[in-house]
């Protein structure tokens, strides 16, 4: 089975100010990691996705997250925040066995601040 | 290309009720997902749909149902509906791939509240 932890449920950051999101997960198998952005009252974007190959990956958006596979985590980081990037961010997981069902973390608030 | 489309987008049923959602996902993308989205427990997934044929299922009991027609489109029906029933329902579609991953694009979600 697999799972993903998301240690931070919330994260209140300044505006310009450097942010990580951390998630680590746990699977016997080879991994396809994931991050997803909600902002309220809309569904699920894709930020950014580690397929296979380099272990940093970056977004069209300022994002970016590496997989380190000893550590078994894919955390997300971005030098300098906005105001808009406030939103819920999930990390998710899915095994390389061709099915489509993600695994979520509970998800990490991040709070951009002027 | 247009997205995924989610009807409705928000739904008030009672207990004991039951409900279908509907969803329409992206032209020519032949996998359809369900999760279920609340604050408690998180998001889940509820099954997957690839040419008319259910794929997979997660750990929800058998009063959540779906099933998928031949034009992709999806629906999911949730019968005996009880309080903690009440989600956002998010459906992802993901293009025919036998051997590698796709990515899901997700809808807007369907908003039920269960009273």
């Amino acid at each position: 089975a697999q799972s993903v932890t998301q240690l931070d449920s919330q994260v209140p950051v300044f505006e310009e100010a450097p942010v990580e999101l951390r998630c680590n997960y746990s699977s016997s198998v080879s991994v396809y990691l994931f991050w997803y952005v909600q902002y309220p009252n809309q569904g699920l974007q894709l930020l950014l996705k580690y397929l296979s190959g380099s272990t940093l990956v970056e977004s069209i958006n300022g994002f970016e997250a590496e997989f380190n596979k000893s550590q078994t985590s894919f955390h997300l980081r971005k030098p300098s925040v906005h105001i808009s990037d406030t939103a819920e961010y999930f990390c998710a997981v899915n095994t390389d066995t061709g099915r489509r069902a993600l695994t979520f973390g509970s998800g990490t608030r991040l709070q951009v601040q002027p | 290309k247009a997205g995924v489309t989610q009807t409705p987008r928000y739904l008030i049923k009672t207990r004991g009720q039951q409900v279908t959602l509907s969803c329409s996902p992206i032209s020519g993308h032949r996998s359809v997902s369900w999760y279920q989205q609340t604050p408690g427990q998180g998001l889940q997934f509820l099954f997957e749909y690839f040419s008319e044929t259910q794929r997979n299922k997660g750990n929800f009991p058998g009063r959540f149902s779906g099933r998928q027609f031949s034009n992709s489109r999806s629906e999911m029906n949730v019968s005996t509906l009880e309080l903690g029933d009440s989600a956002l329902y998010l459906c992802a579609s993901s293009p025919l791939a036998q051997s590698s991953y796709n990515e899901q694009f997700f809808g807007p979600g369907t908003r039920l509240t269960v009273l």
